[in-house]
């Protein structure tokens, strides 16, 4: 079974340009999370898909990053337009629902973007 | 959200046992304790979870005393694949024993086995 899968695995821009993140998660996963590592910095949450439904988006640091995922399946996450403090790793992750019988949810880590902004 | 804190770095050396502890002393009556595993360039991965008592899987071991207020992360017989870091998370149930929500994590521990 395929994990999952995040595009590009580097981006090099220029600040005030834009980049749009993909991720696609593990097949029949609900759930969909972003996470970003900045330089030295602890991993940080930015928001929780439910299918495609923003179930938490509390993470977000502004109204430059904007998710989506249409159709409840991959997710982009865009940056609009990106500053120098963007610059960090971007992590997408992935659970399954209600079924599965666990109390813990886990989640399936991509192997993230490499962002830098110059 | 319950605080945890673990060392820093640990360095070991091929086939040993590493222990590594975490403290959560404000953790809560319905929450588990995770730990995750990261390579380079990787992201984080799940080993193991527990709420009480000792839990044990192919890779790793969880000891949980009483209290739950620690709990320590048993590698045995580690090797120099094992070198990543170790992330112990708390605060992932809700009130009704299950979440979905969103993973915190620490600084993690850094552990480098020697050859």
């Amino acid at each position: 079974e395929a994990g999952v899968t995040q595009f590009p695995s580097h981006s090099v821009i220029e600040k005030g340009q834009t980049v749009t993140l993909r991720c696609d998660p593990i097949s029949g996963h609900d759930n969909l999370y972003w996470y970003r590592r900045v330089m030295g910095k602890e991993i940080k949450f930015l928001l929780h898909f439910v299918k495609e439904s923003k179930q938490d988006e509390s993470g977000m640091p502004n109204n430059r990053f904007l998710a989506e995922r249409t159709g409840g399946t991959y997710s982009t996450l865009k940056v609009q337009p990106a500053e120098l403090e963007d610059s960090g790793v971007y992590f997408c992750a992935s659970s399954q629902g209600t079924s599965g019988g666990h109390p813990y949810n886990e989640q399936f880590f991509g192997p993230g973007t490499r962002l830098t902004v110059l | 959200l319950a605080k945890t804190t673990q060392p820093i770095s640990m360095d070991s050396y091929e086939g040993q046992e590493v222990n590594i502890t975490c403290s959560h002393n404000n953790i809560a009556t319905n929450d588990y304790i995770t730990w995750y595993q990261q390579f380079p360039s990787q992201g984080p991965r799940f080993i193991i979870q527990g709420y009480k008592t000792k839990v044990t899987n192919e890779v790793a071991s969880l000891f949980i005393p009483a209290d739950r207020k620690s709990s320590t992360l048993s590698l045995p017989r580690v090797s120099l694949s094992d070198t990543a870091v170790y992330y112990c998370l708390v605060g992932l149930a809700n009130a009704g024993g299950t979440s979905y929500g969103k993973l915190t994590f620490g600084q993690g521990t850094i552990l480098t086995v020697h050859p």
